[in-house]
């Protein structure tokens, strides 16, 4: 299958500083990729669409300013957590969707712990 | 229309059993139904997929029974073992070029007791 890279897996940070999370598709393009937070033994909540070369959809509820996604490239898209609190402590997991065939794989995930 | 109805919630099964996982969908327009195995800590892994054209896709010990009539579709893991332990989440799209968002299931935790 193809492979997302997503780094870091694991980040500790203060309250209020910004956290960056990438996501890179590593032998495939893709038009698309998908952000996901998962809490403790629950299924993947869509945070935001996000598509190369232009702005990223937000689903309801999700702040955008707080999360801010950039998808400057076929094979990269960041995910950056501003001024993290404790409540912005999750599992981040991103997707990213085969541009011609539209089959969706997950990058490892990358575990938040803001203290 | 965009749910994915997945059950049961939790599975236990012994080694060598047989884990069947259900889930129902509702949009018609979908026409891809993959299965993700997720262990703690890591990000899903694409497991197993069909297409609405056949009924039913065979990989290893891996099965998928689709019924477009009833819009169900199931994973059957045959000779379960301890290392299938992990939560399984069905999903539905639509294939090819498009930014089709994936709407997933609420997910099984397969426990396989040796």
């Amino acid at each position: 299958g193809a492979v997302v890279s997503q780094h870091p897996s694991r980040v500790i940070c203060k309250s209020g500083t910004s956290v960056k999370i990438e996501c890179r598709s590593l032998d495939f393009q893709a038009t698309t990729m998908f952000w996901y937070r998962q809490f403790p033994k629950k299924s993947l909540m869509l945070m935001a669409t996000s598509n190369e070369g232009s702005k990223a959809t937000y689903e309801q509820g999700v702040e955008k300013d707080k999360f801010l996604i950039n998808h400057a490239s076929l094979t990269l898209s960041t995910l950056t957590v501003t001024s993290a609190h404790p409540e912005d402590s999750s599992f981040y997991i991103c997707s990213a969707r085969v541009r011609n065939t539209g089959e969706l794989f997950f990058g490892e995930g990358s575990r938040l712990t803001v203290l | 229309q965009q749910q994915v109805k997945q059950s049961p919630q939790s599975l236990i099964v012994q080694k060598g059993g047989i884990s069947i996982i259900n889930c129902a969908y509702e949009n018609t327009a979908f026409d891809y139904f993959p299965w993700y195995q997720q262990f703690p800590g890591k990000g899903p892994a694409l497991l197993i997929a069909i297409r609405p054209d056949v009924s039913e896709k065979k990989e290893g010990r891996f099965t998928i029974s689709f019924n477009k009539s009833a819009k169900q579709f199931s994973l059957h893991i045959m000779d379960s073992q301890p290392g299938d332990s992990a939560t399984y989440f069905c999903a539905a799209s639509k294939l090819g070029p498009g930014t089709y968002k994936y709407i997933f299931g609420t997910g099984t935790r397969l426990k396989v007791l040796a």
